[in-house]
């Protein structure tokens, strides 16, 4: 079974700090994703690389950022955190970037709290 | 751009009735349709997908779908619900204008009586 890792599973910042979520898969997917997931709003995808060193812009990327070095790695980073980045943060893989009915394989989610 | 719509953020069904989960997308060309389910504490995972192969779509623990062109739905249903089908169910889409990009809907809370 394909698996997901993400870093923390509960992560507490203040304001302003820079935040870094890892996230690492292992099964040589070429596409990972960030979504983060608030009640009544479901997921929202925040950026996704589909090859080492691409990225692409989600819905909401204003105030993240990404970084995939590694096929098997991709890190998001908060610049400057903020409370308004409270949240469940959720990494993602699929294996084909070509394809757009791949199946996501989630990690167990980063619940952050920025005080 | 693609869209889901869940209507129900929360829906309470008893122990041996009917689950029936609304999804609505709007989409210009055909597109591919996911469920998704998130237990408690978990990350999500693949209930079922349509990518236009047939139109009743079946999936694990005893789920199915059913897409309908006519009614841009894709409603996800089980015949009997268990105390563990309790947890929270996304609809998804996949964004035909950039590979790879899937776009979930807001979810709904399924919660199961004893």
């Amino acid at each position: 079974d394909v698996k997901v890792t993400q870093s923390s599973r509960y992560l507490v910042k203040r304001t302003g700090e820079k935040v870094f979520l890892e996230c690492v898969q292992d099964m040589d997917h070429e596409n990972m994703f960030w979504y983060r997931q608030d009640p009544g709003l479901g997921l929202r995808l925040i950026y996704f690389s589909y090859d080492v060193k691409m990225k692409e812009k989600g819905d909401i990327p204003e105030g993240y950022s990404v970084s995939r070095e590694k096929k098997e790695r991709f890190s998001l980073i908060l610049e400057s955190a903020s409370t308004n980045q409270t949240s469940m943060y959720l990494c993602a893989s699929s294996l084909y970037k070509a394809s757009t009915n791949e199946k996501l394989f989630f990690g167990s989610g980063t619940q952050l709290s920025v005080l | 751009a693609q869209s889901v719509t869940q209507l129900g953020s929360h829906v309470s069904v008893s122990e041996g009735a009917l689950v029936l989960l609304r999804c609505n997308y709007s989409s210009s060309v055909p597109p591919y349709l996911f469920w998704y389910v998130q237990y408690p504490n978990q990350g999500l995972q693949l209930l079922l997908k349509y990518t236009s192969a047939a139109t009743l779509v079946k999936g694990i623990n005893g789920f199915e779908a059913e897409f309908k062109k006519s009614e841009t739905s894709f409603h996800l249903t089980k015949p009997s619900a268990h105390m563990s089908d309790a947890a929270e169910y996304f609809c998804a889409v996949s964004d035909h204008s950039s590979a790879s990009k899937i776009i979930f809907g807001s979810g709904t809370r399924l919660s199961i009586r004893p």
